[in-house]
């Protein structure tokens, strides 16, 4: 039974525009929720994180929008450089002791110049 | 910069074989972990320890045990490997404040292919 839910396997964008990743999640209890990214052949690099009592925390070009009564999160990428291109996974902290992370099974991004 | 470091980026084994997967870091970090990860799977957490000969189970650890005797080399051991453990298996770790803004940082992975 997956907690933490990434439904598009893939998707696609054209350099400049804006990428839109999202992640839903089941437990009402999870405050903590994190984005990795992972190019193949390396591991994955945390990338940006929000705590419930946020809506919103933009780091640059990466924004992560939490909407807890959805139990929904999404990443947004503006603008999509080429170097975007990696598989980004949404993960949850149950704990919220940086231990027992639950990740998503991760969407792959593809950005064409 | 945080580094953690995996002694094979790949490595082939036969069934039945027992096979030791090394990490180790180099940034004093209390906290180390050892995930796998499958195509449509993402990443699972197989073991963690929050300090030398201390360790915890993660969500799925049947069929690997793990050692930390140094603070900064944690091992998972395939006791005797099976071709359903052919993945990459990812390493990390922490500098373990308790809390949630302790950030894992990953090694490179290994891809190990049980024959």
């Amino acid at each position: 039974d997956q907690q933490v839910k990434q439904n598009s396997p893939s998707l696609s964008v054209q350099e400049g525009r804006i990428s839109i990743l999202n992640c839903d999640y089941t437990n009402s209890m999870f405050d903590y929720f994190l984005w990795y990214k992972k190019y193949p052949a390396e591991g994955p690099t945390f990338l940006i994180s929000i705590s419930s009592i946020k809506d919103k925390n933009e780091d640059g070009r990466f924004t992560v929008f939490l909407n807890k009564s959805a139990k929904h999160l999404s990443l947004h990428i503006v603008p999509s450089q080429p170097g975007d291109s990696a598989v980004y996974f949404c993960a949850a902290d149950p704990n919220q002791a940086g231990t027992a992370l639950i990740f998503g099974k991760g969407t792959t991004l593809s950005v064409s110049s | 910069d945080v580094k953690v470091t995996q002694s094979s980026r790949y490595l082939v084994k036969r069934t039945g074989e027992k096979v030791f997967l090394e990490c180790v870091q180099d940034m004093d970090h209390e906290n180390m972990f050892w995930y796998r990860q499958d195509p449509g799977l993402g990443l699972r957490l197989i073991y963690f320890s929050y300090d030398v000969k201390m360790k915890e189970k993660g969500d799925i650890p049947e069929g690997y045990s793990v050692s930390r005797e140094k603070k900064e080399r944690f091992s998972l051991i395939l006791e005797s490997a099976s071709t359903n453990q052919t993945s990459m298996y990812l390493c990390a770790s922490s500098i373990g404040t308790g809390d949630y803004t302790d950030t894992q940082y990953f090694g490179p992975g290994t891809r190990l292919t049980v024959l």
